[in-house]
């Protein structure tokens, strides 16, 4: 039981190139997510997934785009690849448990992939 | 909106003994789940400890307590008999409605032989 894999781990790209970010788990978890990690900072969410093929933005959604094609992955694709994006990736996937009329889903997170933008 | 604040972004704290890492959250959501997290040097983010808005008693895994005052809006995380390895980022998040988790700023603890 692997959990939430990230691949790569490292990638450095230059202004312009294009790549894309694989997230997998193994958990069978319906929901997945992908957040950004800034110096000095919590984490913000990018795009996120509450089931196979169905996507939708979170707080900072610019200049990525997501897939999810099969439930247990989840990818992530920037397109143009700009300075900015030079961050910490994280994916984290989880099901959703309702107690008492509280949201109760813990989320798992991957190692994380840092990403350097030139 | 979510908020998450951290107002401490350091702390040290000697071996074995007890520490108390802030958090305060606003939301106008009812209901909410509040989570730590812990990341250490080595990047990757551990859960701790979930606290949900309707639980009356706060809740406790192993060294970690949360200490939750409702009415203050505040979940602070308490860890006992602290050890070297609880030296880490520390952070506190909330997750309510949506199904983004909103993180604060987070807590570096300094564990101190």
């Amino acid at each position: 039981n692997a959990g939430v894999t990230q691949t790569p781990k490292f990638r450095v790209l230059k202004t312009g190139q294009s790549m894309t970010l694989l997230c997998a788990q193994d958990m069978n978890h319906e929901y997945m997510y992908w957040y950004r990690q800034d110096p000095g900072m919590g984490l913000r969410l990018i795009h996120y997934s509450v089931g196979e093929g169905t996507t939708a933005k979170g707080e900072v959604p610019d200049g990525y785009n997501v897939s999810r094609l099969k439930k247990q992955n989840f990818l992530l694709g920037l397109e143009s690849a700009a300075p900015s994006q030079t961050s910490v990736y994280f994916c984290a996937s989880s099901y959703e448990i309702r107690t008492s009329g509280t949201y109760t889903d813990t989320q798992y997170f991957g190692p994380g992939t840092r990403l350097t933008v030139l | 909106a979510q908020k998450i604040t951290q107002t401490q972004p350091g702390m040290f704290v000697q071996e074995k003994e007890a520490v108390t890492l802030d958090c305060t959250y606003d939301t106008s959501d009812p209901s909410y789940g509040l989570f730590w997290y812990k990341q250490p040097s080595s990047g990757e983010m551990i859960f701790l400890i979930y606290q949900g808005s309707y639980d009356q008693q706060n809740a406790t895994e192993g060294r970690y307590s949360l200490n939750f005052q409702k009415a203050r809006k505040s979940a602070n995380l308490v860890i006992s008999a602290s050890q070297l390895g609880d030296s880490a980022m520390y952070f506190c998040a909330m997750r309510g409605r949506s199904y983004q988790l909103t993180f604060g700023k987070g807590t570096k603890l300094s564990v101190i032989p």
